[in-house]
């Protein structure tokens, strides 16, 4: 069984700032590992996918993840955080291979303040 | 990259009817879509995988009777929610798997927000 736990279901952050949001998975066999953004009645957005490689991903709009397999982590960090940025953040661990059947943990909503 | 579309983006229905949520691929062929559901302020619960041409596959405790759905073609998906209650309001999202060569993803829908008055 694959789990995944986002630490702090809110993160509040400055205009400017870093933005670090955590993420712990759990699985049995060597995970896929997906960050996704969802804004007010939207659907989501991939920002970024480890599958295999290379642990450090960069993703779109200056968002990076390292999966850390140690440290079954795979956290989401932003250098300088934007007002766009605002919105809800899910981390999610799918088996891999062909069939996308993902397991999300709770989100985690991102503020940015002026 | 691939889009995914869902209709209607928000319905509201009366308590006993039934509502059909379509999930349509529309610039590729999906064999494998997903339907989830979310609950306010909650993530996303995989409610059942959409396999075309068979039968749904559904997760434990959601009521294939209840959550009918129908995979018929390469590019749509349907989930009907029959009679519905004012517990089944929520946002559900449906997903399908893009293959790109080596790469495949997950393309999300717009989502269809349900209210049962």
């Amino acid at each position: 069984a694959q789990s995944v736990t986002q630490l702090g279901s809110h993160v509040s952050v400055s205009e400017g700032a870093l933005v670090l949001l955590r993420c712990n998975y759990s699985s049995s066999v060597p995970p896929y590992l997906f960050w996704y953004v969802q804004y007010p009645n939207q659907g989501l957005q991939l920002l970024l996918k480890y599958t295999t490689g290379a642990t450090l991903v960069k993703g779109i709009n200056g968002f990076e993840a390292e999966f850390k397999k140690s440290e079954t982590s795979f956290h989401l960090t932003k250098p300088s955080a934007h007002m766009s940025d605002a919105a809800e953040y899910f981390c999610a661990v799918s088996r891999g291979g062909s069939n996308y059947k993902l397991t999300f943990g709770k989100g985690t909503l991102l503020t940015v303040n002026p | 990259g691939a889009v995914v579309s869902q209709h209607p983006s928000w319905v509201i229905c009366k308590s006993g009817t039934s509502v059909k949520i379509e999930c349509r691929s529309l610039d590729f062929q999906a064999t494998t879509m997903f339907w989830y559901r979310q609950f306010p302020k909650q993530s996303l619960m995989l409610m059942a995988t959409s396999n075309e041409g068979s039968k749904a596959t559904y997760e434990q405790g959601v009521e294939k009777d209840k959550f009918l759905i129908n995979h018929a073609s390469l590019t749509l998906s349907t989930l009907t929610v029959t009679s519905a209650h004012p517990e089944d309001s929520s946002f559900y999202i449906c997903s399908a798997d893009h293959f790109a060569g080596a790469s495949t993803e997950a393309f999300f829908g717009q989502g269809t927000r349900l209210t049962v008055v």
